[in-house]
């Protein structure tokens, strides 16, 4: 299909690890992206992989990428309650769709306290 | 810099009632996006506008308009509202169309049409 594809939720507890997980569909995609939204508000890029990429670090965030299978992860380490909103992953296909962003409908995360 | 603004923040409209949504960029981006974002699905492109000048239709472009005013300001009209129409809708702005620059988007319009 054309969809990228998340888990609508995820619940941890706080100072546990996160991970979100997200298959993309395009191969030959050359960027991609975790964007956060908390309630009532905008998409706030959070961090982007280029697909020659394994892996990227920046802080508590994590990314892998597996080409092989078009998986995308996003790992939160330490997660906080300020961490508790809507993330989405999204996938910049290469040709003619490169001005496009596709994404993914987003997973809810809940942080306990 | 306030990077991407719009307005209004909410709105509520009957069915047939026209309005325009205003998205403004102080980026000095070059290329500017409609984005809607209804429950449980992610964001689907309505219009873009790649450069000042040009506008091109996206995934869901039925029943909308659009207009590249200069290279700040990207409006999207809605003619005839439709309770379909009902969804949040973000405005983005980029320094460029494709390449590795992220979008940038606004705080979003709330939609209700009745």
């Amino acid at each position: 299909g054309e969809d990228v594809e998340q888990s609508l939720f995820l619940s941890v507890r706080e100072g546990d690890s996160s991970v979100i997980n997200c298959t993309y569909t395009d191969s030959s995609s050359t960027y991609l992206y975790w964007y956060k939204q908390e309630p009532g508000a905008g998409l706030q890029l959070l961090t982007y992989i280029f697909s020659n990429m394994d892996m990227k670090q920046d802080q508590r965030l994590t990314v892998l990428l597996n080409k092989k299978d078009k998986h995308l992860s996003l790992r939160i380490a330490d997660t906080q309650t300020g961490d508790s909103a809507i993330y989405f992953c999204a996938e910049r296909r290469s040709g003619a769709g490169s001005y496009q962003l596709t994404f993914g409908k987003g997973t809810k995360l809940s942080v306990i306290p | 810099n306030a990077g991407v603004t719009q307005t209004p923040k909410f709105q509520v409209l009957k069915t047939g009632q026209s309005m325009t949504l205003q998205c403004a960029q102080d980026m000095n981006h070059n290329s500017m996006y409609w984005y809607r974002q209804d429950p449980g699905m992610g964001l689907r492109l309505i219009y873009y506008s790649a450069s000042e000048g040009t506008t091109d239709k996206g995934e869901v472009p039925n029943g909308y308009n659009v207009s590249r005013l200069n290279k700040r300001e990207f409006s999207l009209r809605l003619e005839s509202a439709a309770p379909s129409q009902t969804s949040v809708y973000f405005c983005a702005s980029s320094p460029q169309i494709g390449g590795q620059e992220t979008q940038y988007f606004g705080p979003g319009t709330r939609l209700l049409v009745l």
